[in-house]
């Protein structure tokens, strides 16, 4: 991997259903992962960073993973609601301060 | 909210015009970020800059320049605007290369 990639590209699930999606990266010389929320018309918010292999990170009912050695993190919504609606963006840092992001994931959760 | 305008927040302007969006924190944070973002794109990242007059280019810096002359401030600078440099246009800004504060963003159209 090269550039960070996410997938699915889009999601729709139906409200409560439980739903995850992927980041991956460059495995080496890693540093720091971010997830961040962007909601429509709204400016993106940092939701994780992580920054060890074999972190868990939890906020309410969003958590992520991240693995090092595979480069690659997942985020997970548990019993999904229509406020979680926003495209979901991940980003790797160096330790020079620069970030790469992904293209995002867009999550709509129907009522 | 981190402490982070932007300005103008709407612009149009001509081709071939030059043009500069500013992007301002109350926050002190040393790291300050440029991203354009387009349909089917997540984040690119345009400039950076890790302290007072140290700036580095990003994955889309042609056709831009930056300067940082004070902590506070951030200018990206259209040298000669064109129509694929219509965009919206966010700042960030980071205290330690960590999670990123963005800004409310700025559209530009160029005609």
């Amino acid at each position: 991997i090269l550039n960070v990639e996410q997938s699915p590209q889009s999601l729709h699930v139906q409200e409560g259903d439980s739903t995850n999606f992927t980041c991956s990266f460059p495995s080496s010389n890693f540093y720091a992962l971010h997830w961040y929320r962007w909601e429509t018309a709204k400016s993106p918010e940092a939701l994780f960073v992580m920054t060890l292999n074999g972190d868990e990170k939890k906020k309410g009912r969003i958590s992520a993973t991240l693995n090092t050695k595979e480069g690659y993190s997942y985020l997970y919504i548990k019993g999904s609601q229509p406020e979680d609606s926003a495209t979901y963006l991940c980003a790797d840092n160096t330790n020079a301060g620069k970030s790469t992001f992904g293209d995002g994931t867009t999550l709509t959760v129907k009522p | 909210d981190a402490g982070i305008t932007q300005s103008p927040r709407h612009k149009v302007t001509e081709t071939g015009t030059p043009v500069t969006l500013r992007c301002h924190q109350t926050e002190n944070h040393r790291y300050m970020y440029w991203y354009r973002q387009d349909p089917g794109h997540g984040l690119r990242l345009i400039h950076y800059s890790y302290g007072v007059k140290d700036t580095d280019k990003g994955e889309v810096s042609d056709g831009y320049s930056v300067s940082r002359s004070k902590t506070e401030d951030f200018l990206l600078t259209l040298e000669s605007a064109t129509s694929s440099q219509t965009s919206v246009y966010f700042c960030a800004i980071s205290w330690d290369s960590y999670e990123q504060y963005f800004g409310p963003g700025t559209r530009l159209t160029v005609t």
